[in-house]
């Protein structure tokens, strides 16, 4: 299994422009999430979805859009990005109640290093 | 919603020392606490976690202690190594459905050779 995977590793972008990160997992779980990390501020979690077509807003979810089309994949816009926007991006999924596993784990990618100028 | 301190954000030991982070919560209801390791360049992953009906758990050189009348649990390593080098994270459960964890703020681990 590969686990959970992200698209791309690295990006540069200009202030305006727009781009779309994607991350995918083969462990067949419900929960899904997106998460940005920044120096001395930990993992602070953008939007979440706890199943295919349903996705929810985390803690800063501001300039970010998601889409769960599919159960294995969580993708995660920016319509116009801004240079706060710079950031190392992770996605993390993690098992439902009805796997009988611990709901709390939650397995990362390694991560989009995203810079805007 | 769920608050979660950690400390120290920079800790160096000699190889062969241990090490000991600690994180404070705020929701007094919060049950699961886990803690994730981050190697350089890599996502975070877990590595020990402790539920609130005991005090202590141990996974070889590692160990994990919680209080939850301080509200305050802890991360231990013994025997440090120079692999042991990593951004450790805390966490606990945020309030809602969706199992969400709030994450501390990290702690930066260098094991000097």
């Amino acid at each position: 299994n590969a686990g959970v995977t992200q698209t791309p590793k690295f990006r540069v972008l200009k202030t305006g422009q727009s781009m779309t990160l994607l991350c995918a997992q083969d462990m067949n779980h419900e929960y899904m999430y997106w998460y940005r990390q920044d120096p001395g501020m930990g993992l602070r979690l953008i939007h979440y979805s706890v199943g295919e077509g349903t996705t929810a807003k985390g803690e800063v979810p501001d300039g970010y859009n998601v889409s769960r089309l599919k159960k294995q994949n969580f993708l995660l816009g920016l319509e116009s990005a801004a240079p706060s926007q710079t950031s190392v991006y992770f996605c993390a999924s993690s098992y439902d109640t009805a796997a009988r596993r611990n709901v709390y784990e939650q397995y990362f990618g390694p991560g989009t290093r995203l810079t805007v100028t | 919603g769920e608050n979660v301190e950690q400390h120290p954000s920079t800790l160096s030991v000699q190889e062969g020392d241990s090490a000991v982070i600690k994180c404070t919560y705020s929701d007094s209801a919060s049950n699961y606490f886990p803690w994730y390791k981050q190697e350089l360049g890599k996502g975070p992953q877990l590595i020990i976690d402790i539920r609130s009906n005991v005090g202590e758990k141990k996974d070889q050189r590692i160990a994990v202690t919680l209080n939850k009348t301080a509200k305050h649990f802890s991360l231990h390593i013994t025997e440090t190594q120079p692999e042991d080098s990593a951004v450790y994270f805390c966490a606990a459960p945020s309030r809602g459905s969706a199992r969400q964890l709030t994450f501390g703020s990290g702690t930066q681990l260098t094991v000097l050779p």
